[in-house]
């Protein structure tokens, strides 16, 4: 257990679909983070927030949408996606966002787009 | 550019040594970190460095050189559980992570 949760673990959704993930953190950190892993590529960070505020939003398409209502929880909303958005998304928390604290992954969202 | 290369796969034979390496080209840089990530989970912290040097916990030891760019994780006593992809990232001036795209390590029987 890790302390951070994602649901749901798989999503297959159309190209017409709206949906959402959520991820939730039972650490107590202040930064939490999406992320896009796609075989034998590097992890993708997305979006970063401290204490609700977004900080970093990393040229990401406007058909990924984050929200996050407090410290503890952090949505990724889904529309009009493409087959390339195909991948698994992680969340992640940290202490801070700006400084070298290691970051608590949760097991990740596995979204198809059909 | 930043960039972060590690190698694509290795195989290994349990009870054996193996040491994956990392290299790093980052705009500053505030330590390395280690993550294993088992097939299908998610990525769990092995490691931190920020200084020269060897770091050792317990089977796993992890090397740094920031003269060269480079750090190495060593895997001792190779268990079948250690089969897991290895993946590097180095922290640069902005306190962002720089991944690489992972080591797949297969240990053998």
């Amino acid at each position: 257990e890790t302390g951070v949760t994602q649901t749901p673990r798989h999503l297959v959704m159309g190209m017409t679909n709206k949906k959402s993930l959520k991820c939730e953190q039972h650490l107590g950190h202040n930064a939490m983070y999406w992320y896009k892993q796609s075989a034998k590529k590097p992890l993708e960070l997305m979006f970063v927030y401290s204490l609700e505020e977004r900080v970093e939003n990393n040229s990401v398409p406007s058909r990924f949408s984050p929200e996050c209502p407090n410290s503890s929880h952090l949505f990724l909303h889904l529309h009009t996606l493409q087959p390339e958005d195909s991948a698994l998304y992680l969340c992640a928390s940290s202490q801070a966002w700006d400084s070298s604290y290691e970051q608590y992954f949760g097991p990740g969202t596995r979204l198809t787009v059909t | 550019g930043q960039n972060i290369d590690q190698p694509t796969e290795m195989t290994a034979t349990e009870g054996a040594i193996v040491q994956i390496n990392c290299t790093y080209q980052t705009s500053g840089f505030n330590g390395l970190f280690w993550y294993q990530q088992h097939a299908g989970e998610a990525p769990t912290f092995l490691s931190y460095n920020v200084l020269d040097g060897l770091e050792e916990k317990g089977r796993f030891s992890s090397f740094l050189s920031r003269s060269k760019g480079y750090s190495y994780l060593l895997l001792k006593e190779l268990q079948m559980k250690d089969s897991a992809s290895y993946l590097c990232a180095a922290v640069d001036s902005n306190y962002q992570l720089i991944w690489g795209a992972g080591t797949k390590l297969i240990i053998k029987p």
